[in-house]
């Protein structure tokens, strides 16, 4: 009920395109549902987070969709560039317990 | 959001030696959290620590393993103890800020021989 299941593993996308990763959960409890990015080296950095009670978010070029019925959460990278090139991990946390359940992350290359 | 600076960046260290790595933060925090990222992997809480309690482990993780200490509200350490190449990861100090954001710090990559 705690997991965070994350796809795809790794994605290639071109520059330019859209990149699309998807999560999903079981835990109906989970009110916060944050996306973090990291670059090798380095902590992850917090890109763009959603609550339940909103469809879709959107912040530049990062877009976060929401469907609580199928349970489900998706990031969308509009314009994708090389720069993006990361891993990608979504999150979810029921707030009452403070902590973050973590995706298996994805793997995003664009390529030039 | 909260700058979060962590010590030391990286150490190698020999199978049976204990580290202690800081995690310092530029403002006040009630909630603190350590990670373990292994190479390739997702990450892995700890702990919890709270200024003025014990840390909440998860499980899998013991305090004789991982003793935590929270002196104040901008300061944690974590220790590995009895290190073993297993323990080679990357260890993450985080913070919650607000009511919901987490931040984390640059890690600290270990590596035990």
């Amino acid at each position: 009920q705690q997991q965070v299941k994350q796809s795809p593993q790794s994605l290639i996308v071109q520059k330019g395109g859209i990149s699309i990763i998807n999560c999903a959960y079981e835990n109906t409890a989970f009110d916060y549902f944050p996306w973090y990015q990291q670059f090798p080296g380095k902590g992850p950095a917090l890109l763009i987070a959603i609550r339940p009670d909103v469809s879709e978010k959107k912040e530049g070029r990062f877009t976060i969709s929401f469907n609580k019925s199928a349970k489900q959460f998706s990031l969308h990278i509009m314009d994708s560039q090389p720069g993006d090139s990361a891993t990608y991990f979504c999150a979810a946390r029921n707030t009452g317990f403070q902590k973050l359940v973590f995706g298996t992350g994805t793997r995003l290359l664009v390529s030039p | 959001s909260a700058v979060i600076s962590q010590k030391p960046s990286r150490d190698i260290c020999q199978r049976g030696t204990s580290l202690t790595i800081q995690c310092q933060v530029d403002s006040q925090v009630t909630m603190m959290f350590w990670y373990r990222q292994q190479p390739g992997q997702s990450l892995t809480l700890i702990a919890t620590a709270n200024q003025g309690s014990e840390a909440t482990y998860e499980s899998g993780f013991v305090i004789d393993k991982f003793p935590i200490s929270r002196p104040n509200l901008t300061f944690s350490t974590l220790t590995v103890s009895n290190m073993s190449p297993e323990d080679s990861s990357i260890y993450l100090c985080s913070v919650a800020q607000g009511a919901n954001e987490q931040f984390f710090g640059p890690g600290t990559r270990l590596t035990v021989l």
